[in-house]
C-alpha cells in the first residue's frame, strides 16, 4: 500500500522568502502525486499533480513541485511567499485505479 | 457553477442519535467518496462509490454507512454516533475512471461534534 510522509507539521516563513514543503512517498512504481491546499474553513483544492508527463510540475499561485524518483520525493516550492499562501498543504499519492492516500498535512504560516 | 455541496456545515449531536450528512455534486461525476480529517492524520477515506448502487469501504468505514441511489448524491449516515466520530468530514467527487489519477473536487466540509 502507498504511504506518504510530510516532514514538518508546521512551517513558518517570512513574506517574500522561499517556501519549501517536503513530501516523500513509498512506491515501487512511479505513482500519481498531488498537492492539495486547504484554506481556513474551506475544502481542499488541487494545487498541482504529477502524472509522469514532466518531472517539474507547475501549479496555481506560483507553486511548483519536482518529482525525484531516486529520492521518492515530491517537494513543493514557491520562490516568494505571500501572506495569502497561509494554509494547510497536503501531499497525496495513489496508484492507478486506487484511492488517494494523503499525508498528515503541513500548516504554512507566513510572517509579515 | 461546478461544485460539491455538503449539509449541514456544522453539527453538534449526542451519542446514539442517528444523523445524515448530505453530499451533492453537479458535475455528473461517477466517483464520489467521503473522508474524515483529524489533526495529525490527514484525510482518511471512509467509503467510496464508483457509480450508482456501487459502494465500497475505504480505510476507516466502521460506524458509517453510505448509499448511492442517484448519481449526484452520496449521503453519509451515522446510525449511532459516538464521540470518536467527532471530526471534520469532506465529500469529494471525480469525473470517472481512475480515482487515483483524476483531480478530486471537495466539498466545504462538515464539522461534526458528538457529545
Amino acid at each position: 500500500a502507498q504511504s506518504v510522509t510530510q516532514l514538518g507539521s508546521h512551517v513558518s516563513v517570512s513574506e517574500g522568502a522561499l517556501v519549501l514543503l517536503r513530501c516523500n512517498y513509498s512506491s515501487s512504481v512511479p505513482p500519481y502525486l498531488f498537492w492539495y491546499v486547504q484554506y481556513p474553513n474551506q475544502g481542499l483544492q488541487l494545487l498541482l499533480k504529477y502524472t509522469s508527463a514532466a518531472t517539474l510540475v507547475k501549479g496555481i499561485n506560483g507553486f511548483e513541485a519536482e518529482f525525484k524518483k531516486s529520492e521518492t520525493s515530491f517537494h513543493l516550492t514557491k520562490p516568494s511567499a505571500h501572506m495569502s499562501d497561509a494554509a494547510e498543504y497536503f501531499c497525496a499519492v495513489s496508484d492507478e485505479g486506487r484511492a488517494l492516500t494523503f499525508g498528515s498535512g503541513t500548516r504554512l504560516q507566513v510572517q509579515p | 457553477e461546478a461544485q460539491v455541496t455538503q449539509n449541514p456545515r456544522y453539527l453538534i449531536t449526542v451519542t446514539g442519535k442517528k444523523l445524515t450528512v448530505t453530499c451533492s455534486q453537479n458535475m455528473n461525476h461517477e466517483y464520489m467518496s467521503w473522508y474524515r480529517q483529524d489533526p495529525g492524520l490527514g484525510l482518511r477515506q471512509i467509503y467510496y462509490s464508483m457509480n450508482v448502487e456501487v459502494t465500497d469501504k475505504g480505510d476507516v468505514p466502521e460506524g458509517y454507512k453510505v448509499s448511492r441511489k442517484e448519481k449526484r448524491n452520496f449521503p453519509l449516515i451515522l446510525e449511532s454516533p459516538s464521540p470518536n466520530q467527532t471530526s471534520l468530514y469532506f465529500c469529494a467527487s471525480t469525473l470517472a475512471g481512475d480515482p487515483g489519477a483524476d483531480t478530486q473536487y471537495f466539498g466545504p466540509g462538515t464539522r461534526l461534534t458528538v457529545l
